[in-house]
């Protein structure tokens, strides 16, 4: 079974650009999160989608936003970047519905904003 | 945020010695307690778990230890080798959703 993917691997933006990252979940999987890992920050959650719903969102301004399609697939865009938005970004999935306890996670998009 | 707090920062360990890794947590509500291990350039990966009704999960290698009325709980490799060098992440779960809250990492380096 294919694991977590994450389009694209790697992004250059400038400040104040648009950015928009795409994750497939594992097959099967509804659940899918979203986590920002800095070298500062660590691991934070951004927010975690299931059956097309936002379910938990974390303590980010609202220029994060997020949404899930029909087929598990999630977007998150980030608008007016800011230099501090410079991370890798990791989706993360799992098999249902918040009881399952395994999140797999996909390989990150690195983000530098310039 | 709720906090988890972890330590070492980092951590050189000789192969064959143990690695030990500590995390202690504010928040009674937490229901689960995962270590995730991530090498450079990669995702995280779910090493080994545990929930609080449990004092001790072992896993090959990998020994969680957990102490409820402390609100602590740590990572043990016994027989740590090279190849376990990487960053190691301890975690807690909200019981009311999925969200993981992270502890900063460690970082292990397992000389040869």
């Amino acid at each position: 079974k294919a694991g977590v993917t994450q389009t694209p691997r790697y992004l250059i933006k400038t400040r104040g650009q648009q950015v928009t990252l795409s994750c497939s979940p594992i097959s099967g999987h509804r659940s899918v999160s979203w986590y920002q890992q800095t070298p500062g920050q660590g691991l934070q959650f951004l927010f975690e989608y299931f059956s097309e719903t936002q379910r938990n969102k974390g303590n980010f301004p609202g220029r994060f936003s997020g949404r899930q399609f029909s087929n598990s697939r999630s977007e998150m865009n980030v608008s007016t970047l800011e230099l501090g938005d410079s991370a890798l970004y990791l989706c993360a999935s799992s098999w249902e519905d918040g009881t399952a306890d395994t999140q797999y996670f996909g390989p990150g998009t690195r983000l530098t904003v310039l | 945020q709720q906090q988890v707090k972890q330590s070492p920062q980092s951590l050189i360990v000789q192969k064959g010695g143990i690695s030990i890794i500590n995390c202690a947590y504010e928040n009674t509500a937490f229901d689960y307690f995962p270590w995730y291990q991530q090498f450079p350039g990669k995702g995280p990966a779910l090493l080994i778990a545990i929930r609080p009704d449990v004092s001790e999960k072992k896993e090959g290698r990998f020994t969680i230890s957990f102490n409820k009325s402390a609100k602590q709980f740590s990572l043990h490799i016994m027989d740590s080798q090279p190849g376990d060098s990487a960053t190691y992440f301890c975690a807690a779960r909200w019981v009311a959703g999925t969200a993981l809250i992270f502890g900063k990492g460690t970082t292990l380096s397992v000389s040869s």
